[in-house]
């Protein structure tokens, strides 16, 4: 099945510095969504994404489907922006099943 | 802006007891879905439902599971006997196939 692979595993960064977070998948896809986990175990939605880019807020996402990635910019980084970041697409032409990276894990220090 | 919604937050089982989390979708959404996380892990996929009736599960998703759509508005997964290892958080997602999934807030299962 697919491969979907999330790096860095772990990052951790000052209050106020920017990051990238990184999703590889192994085949093609036609959706990505990227999620921000926060410290109370919810999934929220940051972004369907199956190609291009957008932009809300201080973050933007870039999807390059083409090369099978996906990258997730966060600018002037906030403590709030803790968690677990994970990306997913889905698999299978029939119901849309995601599958879902290992995920990165932010620490943002004041 | 409409959202998933599932109850409890929390539940706290004795091993071998029979659990129901539910979940309501949103409510013109077509395919439903449930996943579940262990501490630490990735999400992984459980279930998805469509037109009443599964339309995909995964090798997780055992006899000891069901889902249900009793009304509709309410989602329901079940897990007949609870193990130790069934200890998870089990999300509850809607959505129409090849667009986003919206997710629950999910609820966290203790088996003791």
């Amino acid at each position: 099945g697919i491969q979907v692979e999330q790096s860095p595993p772990d990052l951790i960064l000052q209050e106020g510095a920017n990051s990238t977070l990184r999703c590889n998948f192994s085949d093609s896809v036609n959706n990505l969504q990227w999620f921000h986990q926060n410290p109370w175990g919810q999934l929220i939605n940051l972004f369907y994404i199956p190609s291009g880019t957008k932009q809300n807020g201080r973050l933007s996402a870039t999807t390059v489907a083409t090369e099978r990635y996906s990258l997730l910019y966060i600018s002037s980084s906030q403590t709030t922006d803790s968690g677990v970041y994970f990306c997913a697409v889905p698999r299978s032409s029939n119901t849309g099943k995601l599958i879902f990276g290992q995920g990165t894990t932010l620490q943002v220090k004041p | 802006e409409p959202e998933v919604t599932q109850t409890p937050s929390h539940q706290v089982t004795q091993m071998g007891q029979e659990v129901i989390l539910h979940c309501v979708p949103i409510s013109n959404h077509l395919y439903f879905y449930w996943y579940r996380q262990i501490l630490g892990q990735k999400v992984e996929f459980l279930v998805s439902f469509y037109n009443n009736e599964i339309s995909e599960k995964s090798e997780i998703f055992d006899d000891q599971f069901s889902v249900e759509r009793p009304d509709g508005s309410n989602f329901t997964l079940k897990i007949r006997s609870t193990k130790l290892e069934d200890s998870a958080m089990y999300f509850c997602a809607s959505g129409d196939r090849g667009e986003t999934q919206y997710f629950g807030p999910g609820t966290r299962l203790l088996v003791l």
